[in-house]
């Protein structure tokens, strides 16, 4: 059982560059959510997903886009790269309402470098 | 502004000793969780306390939780040097939000 899986685990990035982080999961979770992590800022979040085919804004959505075509899958796009945009990126994933959203389950990160 | 906000942002104690970290928010909440991150990895769930809940026990970890007064409180009783790491507060807000606070950072000393 993999649990929650995130592709690439590294990436360096020119600016300007476009680029795609695939989130995986394999518990038949309902949400997906995607986060950046930066120092002394905690996570942030930059979009999330309550089904198949729905998504919605976090905190942060400026400069990502997202798509959870299938239940299993979501992912973050970068349409243009810029320097402050690197950060470290997690996925995680959870049940859902039951009857209020249970306990996240994180991906082990991306490093996105963005020169 | 970030929803929540974890005090203090950083910790230092000796084995064995208690450590206790706060986390405060804004708005009405849903449930409350607390997450732990080691250096360079994933986030690890502790506990989930909702917000009909006033305090909740798992193992050497207490939490609880005040909505008069929007906050919440971690304690880690007897602590070990395995219990270094970063500790977040997240909180479930309307529309299904998971938001979290910048953390605490506890370093336990052997």
């Amino acid at each position: 059982n993999a649990g929650v899986t995130q592709t690439p685990k590294f990436r360096v990035l020119k600016t300007g560059q476009s680029m795609t982080l695939l989130c995986a999961q394999d518990m038949n979770h309902e949400y997906m959510y995607w986060y950046r992590q930066d120092p002394g800022m905690g996570l942030r979040l930059i979009h999330y997903s309550v089904g198949e085919g729905t998504t919605a804004k976090g905190e942060v959505p400026d400069g990502y886009n997202v798509s959870r075509l299938k239940k299993q899958n979501f992912l973050l796009g970068l349409e243009s790269a810029a320097p402050s945009q690197t950060s470290v990126y997690f996925c995680a994933s959870s049940p859902g309402q039951t009857p209020t959203n249970e306990k996240l389950f994180f991906g082990s990160g991306t490093q996105l470098s963005v020169l | 502004s970030q929803q929540g906000e974890e005090d203090p942002q950083a910790l230092s104690i000796q084995e064995g000793e208690n450590a206790t970290m706060n986390c405060s928010y804004k708005t009405s909440i849903n449930n409350l969780q607390w997450y732990r991150q080691n250096s360079g990895r994933g986030l690890v769930h502790l506990i989930l306390i909702r917000s009909n809940e006033r305090e909740k026990h798992s193992g050497r970890l207490r939490v609880t939780l005040d909505t008069s007064k929007k906050s919440s409180s971690l304690l880690i009783t007897a602590s070990r040097a395995a219990d270094t790491a970063s500790y977040f507060c997240a909180t479930e807000t309307s529309y299904d939000k998971v938001i979290f606070g910048p953390g605490t950072s506890l370093s336990v000393i052997p």
